[in-house]
């Protein structure tokens, strides 16, 4: 079953913008981590965020984390044509750490 | 470092013929995935090992999907029979441990005709 569920599913913006993806989940987690897979290929590690953590930068990614909404974004800022791909959410919980992704954000920068 | 190595790229049988594909780890990554990815969709977790240990096959179908990891290194992964549904796009990941990210391979496009 799928426990994140990323929105919108998908979003088309232009160079230079920000673009902003949503998660929520349904149960409680150690972390939730985003990625990107650009098509054909597999999926990059792109931030880790840790349930007491509230927002972390890296580059031009800022994530922040609503342990209490059981929602997570992600903000790329200044947005590139090679932002171009899916974004995915992974949660994971439990006594073994079984990450689980979302369905994924289809995220368009049109030069 | 080396990435995630997966072979073969792609993959097209019939169905309930047979099927392998093998994953090569970061060297020294203890944790290993093996994910379907079906068009459209988030990957989906069918086994993780621990070493040469299962820790997770609960989303394995287990009547026609088998996996090993021999002495904790390389895994493949098999389908016997395969179906039409089993269409996807196999990831291979791995980790340090269970607790870092993950990094996957490039994966396996297997259509089922």
């Amino acid at each position: 079953s799928q426990q994140g569920e990323e929105d919108p599913q998908a979003l088309s913006i232009q160079e230079g913008e920000n673009a902003t993806m949503n998660c929520s989940y349904k149960t409680s987690i150690n972390n939730l981590q985003w990625y990107r897979q650009n098509s054909g290929r597999g999926l990059v590690h792109l931030i880790l965020i840790r349930s007491n953590e509230r927002e972390k930068h890296s580059g031009r990614l800022r994530v922040t984390l609503d342990t209490s909404k059981k929602s997570s974004s992600l903000l790329i800022t200044a947005s590139r044509a090679a932002d171009t791909a899916s974004y995915f959410c992974a949660t994971d919980g439990g006594s073994n750490y079984k990450l689980t992704f979302g369905k994924g954000t289809l995220l368009t920068v049109n030069p | 470092e080396a990435g995630v190595a997966q072979s073969p790229r792609y993959k097209i049988i019939e169905k309930r013929q047979s099927v392998a594909f093998w994953c090569n780890p970061i060297s020294g990554h203890a944790t290993l995935y093996w994910y379907q990815q079906i068009l459209g969709q988030g990957p989906k977790l069918l086994i993780q090992f621990q070493n040469n240990g299962v820790v997770d096959d609960s989303q394995l179908p287990k009547d026609r999907f088998s996996a090993e990891r021999l002495k904790g290194v390389d895994s493949t992964l098999k389908i016997q029979p395969a179906k039409l549904e089993d269409s996807a796009v196999y990831l291979c990941a791995s980790s340090s441990d269970s607790n870092s990210p993950l990094h996957f391979g490039n994966g396996t496009r297997l259509t089922v005709t």
